[in-house]
């Protein structure tokens, strides 16, 4: 079973740059999250889907970031215009769902502002 | 008070012996708890689930559940070099919002 797919896995930006991160979860999962991880830290989530609805985005700087998860089954994060501190490890995780709560990772995406 | 501690430094063991990382949650209704593996560049790996009071025990891996004191550990049995991680402590609230809240995690070395 192929595991939780995410592209790109390095971006180098400079700041004020728009900058974009797409995920595509396990198949079946119907829950997918979008964390950062910062260095010496745990993930953070950011926001979390149901199918195509984001049920937990309270921690989303709506300002200048933003998601979508069109037919429920891809993601894409978006974040314009990016700062300094928006640099860290971007990571996608998927879950079945109905019940089932273990999350799965992909590789991440390693932003780097400049 | 944060979520998840995990509050000892690195954790150095020789090799075949037993390592033992420790958890603690603030919040009471948590219902889900995990540990994650994670190699430095790399993203958390799953490694243990546990879901009520007692041990489990998974190859050489016990995850150590007590709800009353709010607190989860993790046991290595006979380390290895290839255990030497970032272990992550990971627990889930209210099923409800299910969202895992993270520790800082604890890094174990594996002497040889």
């Amino acid at each position: 079973e192929a595991g939780v797919v995410q592209s790109p896995r390095y971006k180098i930006i400079e700041k004020k740059q728009p900058v974009a991160f797409w995920c595509n979860p396990i198949s079946g999962h119907n829950t997918l999250y979008w964390y950062r991880q910062n260095l010496g830290q745990g993930p953070e989530l950011l926001i979390r889907y149901e199918n195509e609805e984001a049920v937990d985005d309270s921690q989303l700087p709506k300002d200048r970031f933003s998601a979508e998860r069109l037919k429920g089954v891809d993601s894409t994060l978006k974040i314009q215009p990016a700062e300094l501190g928006d640099s860290a490890v971007y990571l996608c995780a998927s879950s079945l769902g109905q019940g089932v709560y273990e999350q799965f990772f992909g590789p991440g995406t390693r932003l780097t502002v400049l | 008070q944060k979520e998840v501690e995990q509050n000892s430094g690195p954790l150095s063991v020789p090799e075949g012996a037993i390592a033992s990382l420790n958890c603690t949650y603030s919040d009471r209704v948590s219902q889900s708890f995990f540990w994650y593996r994670q190699y430095s560049g790399k993203s958390p790996e799953l490694i243990m689930s546990i879901y009520s009071n007692g041990d489990k025990e998974d190859g050489r891996f016990t995850a150590q559940l007590n709800k009353a004191s709010q607190y989860v550990s993790l046991l290595i049995r006979d380390s290895q070099p290839s255990d030497s991680a970032t272990y992550l402590c990971a627990v889930n609230g209210d099923h409800g919002n299910n969202r895992l809240a993270f520790g800082k995690g604890n890094q174990v070395v594996v002497i040889p």
